[in-house]
């Protein structure tokens, strides 16, 4: 079975801080994604990587950054917290077929708070 | 991003009860996938689609990848407390993934 492991269930942290999700999957999947999940409004794609070294942004990238050092690893940060920015974030990684992605694999999510 | 047109929003049924929820798009889609997602926990994967008409079953849930390749169903047949979660439906295309919007279920013992 995939894994896609979330370093922290939850989080807490102050306005101002820069934070780091951490995200690692055990399939070899080229690729990894980060959404956050908000009441209402639903999944929304940050950023995702298609290779080591190489992102692209989502549709709500403002406030983040990410860095995928090693395949199997896809790390979100958060440069300088601020309230609007406590969600829940989710990672998911996927396989290439051809030109087809497979089914992603989400992680346990991280409910991030920032007082 | 573009967003999948999922209904229904919510769901309060009796234990036992028939489930039925649907996803639409103005996309063609290759592939129709089905999560769960449990209160506090990430999605999980229950079904997925991959041809136009396809009818795939997991156990009491059964799926089916519409013929105009714009739309899916989830049926739930004779369902249980822990049926409880959130469902949403997912299209792959190019290097991304859309996802609907969820239907919230609730089953009452």
């Amino acid at each position: 079975d995939v894994k896609v492991t979330q370093s922290s269930r939850y989080l807490v942290k102050r306005t101002g801080e820069k934070v780091f999700l951490e995200c690692v999957q055990d399939m070899d999947h080229e690729n990894m994604f980060w959404y956050r999940q908000d009441p209402g409004l639903g999944l929304r794609l940050i950023y995702f990587s298609y290779d080591v070294k190489m992102k692209e942004k989502g549709d709500i990238p403002e406030g983040y950054s990410v860095s995928r050092e090693k395949k199997e690893r896809f790390s979100l940060i958060l440069e300088s917290a601020s309230t609007n920015q406590t969600s829940m974030y989710l990672c998911a990684s996927t396989s290439l077929v051809g030109f087809s992605n497979q089914p992603q694999h989400f992680g346990d999510g991280t409910r991030l708070s920032i007082l | 991003g573009q967003q999948l047109n999922q209904s229904p929003q919510s769901m309060f049924i009796q234990e036992g009860e028939d489930v039925s929820m649907n996803c639409t798009s103005s996309s063609i889609f290759n592939t129709w996938l089905w999560y769960k997602q449990d209160p506090g926990e990430g999605p999980v994967l229950l079904i997925a689609l991959y041809k136009a008409g396809e009818l795939t079953s997991n156990g009491r849930l059964t799926a089916q990848f519409g013929i105009t390749r714009k739309d899916s169903f989830l049926n739930i047949s004779a369902s249980i407390p822990s049926d409880v979660g959130i469902y949403f439906c997912a299209g792959p295309t190019g290097n991304q993934f859309y996802f609907g919007t969820g239907t919230s279920l609730t089953v009452i013992p």
